[in-house]
């Protein structure tokens, strides 16, 4: 079976420019999460859906900061304007429903560079 | 303020003895815990899990300990082996109803000495 799939895996721009991630959850589950990882902070929740509804966005630092799921298969995450503290490792994962203490499972992350 | 707290952030152990990576967490209402390990340049996968419920949960050469007076979880792994080299993150879920959300910790990077 495929995992999550992420794209891209690597990207740098530079400040002010609009950045899009993507990710494609595992086929069936019905939860998806976006995680931001940095040094200092580990692995920050920033927004759960379920079934393509946003619920908890608490995570998300600002405004600047959106992320939609149109379909079952298909996640963004955008950042617009970017800024060089936005400079992380953005992970999605998705996770089963039917029961709280499914695992989540990740993607392989988008390296992200704000210049 | 960090809920989840990883306060050694490497550790070295030789192959074939004990690693234990530890967790301190604040929030007492926290329900589930889990460990999951992370090589580079790829997600974390999940390992082990816990529910406040146990005080032990053993997956072969993996233990995870839950002491919840002190606040403290741990993972044990016996016998350590070069390939468990990794970050190991641990993540606490809250208890409130409903929620998928986890917390987790900064990360311990394990090396296993060959």
């Amino acid at each position: 079976d495929a995992g999550v799939i992420q794209s891209p895996r690597h990207e740098v721009t530079e400040m002010g420019q609009e950045v899009t991630l993507r990710c494609k959850p595992i086929s069936g589950h019905d939860y998806l999460f976006w995680y931001r990882q940095t040094m200092m902070r580990g692995l920050e929740l920033l927004i759960y859906f379920n079934n393509n509804v946003p619920i908890d966005d608490s995570g998300m630092p600002e405004d600047r900061f959106s992320a939609k799921m149109p379909n079952a298969s298909f996640s963004t995450l955008k950042i617009q304007p970017s800024e060089p503290r936005d400079s992380a490792v953005y992970f999605c994962a998705s996770s089963l429903a039917g029961g709280r203490n499914q695992p989540q499972h990740f993607g392989d992350g988008t390296r992200l560079s704000i210049l | 303020d960090q809920q989840v707290k990883q306060n050694s952030p490497s550790l070295s152990v030789q192959e074939g003895r004990i690693s234990i990576l530890n967790c301190d967490y604040t929030n007492s209402m926290f329900d589930y815990f889990l460990w999951y390990k992370k090589y580079p340049a790829e997600g974390p996968t999940f390992l082990i899990s816990i529910s406040s419920i146990k005080d032990k949960n053993e997956d072969g050469r993996f233990t995870v300990f839950l002491n919840k007076s002190a606040k403290h979880l741990s993972l044990h792994i016996v016998p350590s082996q070069p390939g468990d080299s990794a970050v190991y993150f641990c993540a606490a879920r809250p208890a409130t109803s409903g929620t998928y959300k986890y917390i987790f910790g900064t990360g311990t990077r394990l090396k296993v000495l060959a």
